[in-house]
Formats: structure tokens, sequence, C-alpha cells
């Protein structure tokens, strides 16, 4: 248990839905990360948290917004899904400068 | 551009061998780079972090180089168990705030009995 906890474990859904992800950061962790896997690729950058502020933005589509809360937990929203948003989307967490560390990861399934 | 290229793409081994994989990377500036071990369908857990001034750091029996001059790195896995089969992902950092990660795609090391 890394200590960053995700919901949903997995979701299942239909194009054009919208679906929002989930992230606990680790006790003490300002910053917040989200990746996306497709299957057998790589890990893409999303977007990066910090302290309820976005500090970075990767390669995050239009459709797909987040935030980070007071209390530190963010949200990923994915809008107008499509069959190719189906991927496991991790949360991570760190300190400043620290090694992020990753959550179980959401399986997102669109059908 | 930014990049880290890893090879191989995949690798399959007997168990108790040991093993080498590879990183070269064209980031810059450079922070640290990491290894991160990822199971299948699991998140990726971090295994060694090395800094500009650092060139060798061990884990276990997981054995990580620098060498910032070529931009390269290495991660030796010594006496495999089937447990090491898994991906492993090569990340540089291009500054201290973690902003600028850069991911490798992995290599995929598979250990058979």
């Amino acid at each position: 248990d890394s200590g960053v906890t995700q919901t949903p474990k997995h979701l299942i859904t239909a194009t054009g839905q919208r679906v929002t992800l989930r992230c606990s950061p680790r006790s003490g962790d300002l910053s917040v990360y989200w990746y996306q896997q497709s299957l057998d690729q790589g890990l893409q950058f999303l977007i990066q948290y910090y302290n309820g502020e976005e500090r970075a933005k990767g390669n995050i589509l239009e459709r797909f917004s987040a935030q980070q809360f007071p209390d530190l937990h963010s949200e990923l929203n994915l809008s107008s899904l499509e069959l190719g948003d189906s991927a496991l989307y991790f949360c991570a967490s760190s300190v400043e400068g620290g090694a992020p560390v990753f959550g179980p990861g959401t399986r997102l399934t669109v059908l | 551009k930014n990049q880290v290229e890893q090879s191989p793409q995949s690798l399959i081994i007997l168990e108790g061998k040991n093993c080498t994989l590879q990183c070269n990377y064209t980031v810059s500036p450079f922070s640290n780079l990491r290894w991160y071990k990822q199971d299948t369908g699991r998140g990726p857990v971090s295994l060694t972090i090395m800094t500009f001034s650092e060139n060798t750091k061990s884990n276990g029996r997981y054995t990580a180089t620098l060498d910032a001059d070529t931009k390269q790195s290495s991660l030796h896995i010594t006496a495999s168990q089937l447990s090491d089969s898994a991906s492993y992902i090569c990340v540089v950092s291009g500054n201290f705030g973690n902003e600028k990660l850069t991911f490798g795609t992995g290599t995929r090391l598979t250990i058979i009995p």
C-alpha cells in the first residue's frame, strides 16, 4: 500500500459519457499528479497540482479537467468519452522535489 | 525535445540469471533520474533515485548506474527471481519540483523458471 488511494478501481462506461476519478494523496504530500497509461504504452503525464494550484500541464485533452481541493484530494474529470480514452489512470503524490508515489490506478473502459 | 529511450523493449531471462537494462536520455537541464518497477496493472514503485553527482546506487539486488556525461543509466538485476517479472521504467526529472518528468516507455522483463 503506497498511501495514495484512488477510486474507483474499475469503471465501465459508454462513449459520450462523463466520469470522475478521485485521488487522495499520501498524508503530507502537497503535489498531486495524474497520468494516463494506455494498453502496452508508457505513462503519459496529464497534469500536476501543488497545494491546490495547477503547476504543470502535459498532454491533457480539452475534454479532460482536474482540480485539487483544499483537503488536497484531487479529481480528474473526463467528458465526451471516446473509445481511445480507455486506459489506466494513475494518480501520484509527492512532497516538494520528492519521488512521485503512485496509487493503484483506475482502469477505465469505454464501450 | 526531452526524451528518454530504454532498451531493450523486452527481455526474457532464466531465473537466477543477471540482466542489465539501459536508459539514454536527452533531458536538459537534468535534476535526477529514477528507476521504477511496474507490475502488470499496478502503479509504478520507485526503486532508486540518482542525482547528477551520484554514479551508483543499490537497492537489494538492483543496482543503478548513472553517467551524466554520456546521459546514460543502467539498471542491473542480479540473481533474478520470478517476482522480478515486470516493466522497468526510467524517469528523468528536469528540475527539482518534478514539473518536468520525462518517462521512458519501459523494458518489459520476463523471468522464466
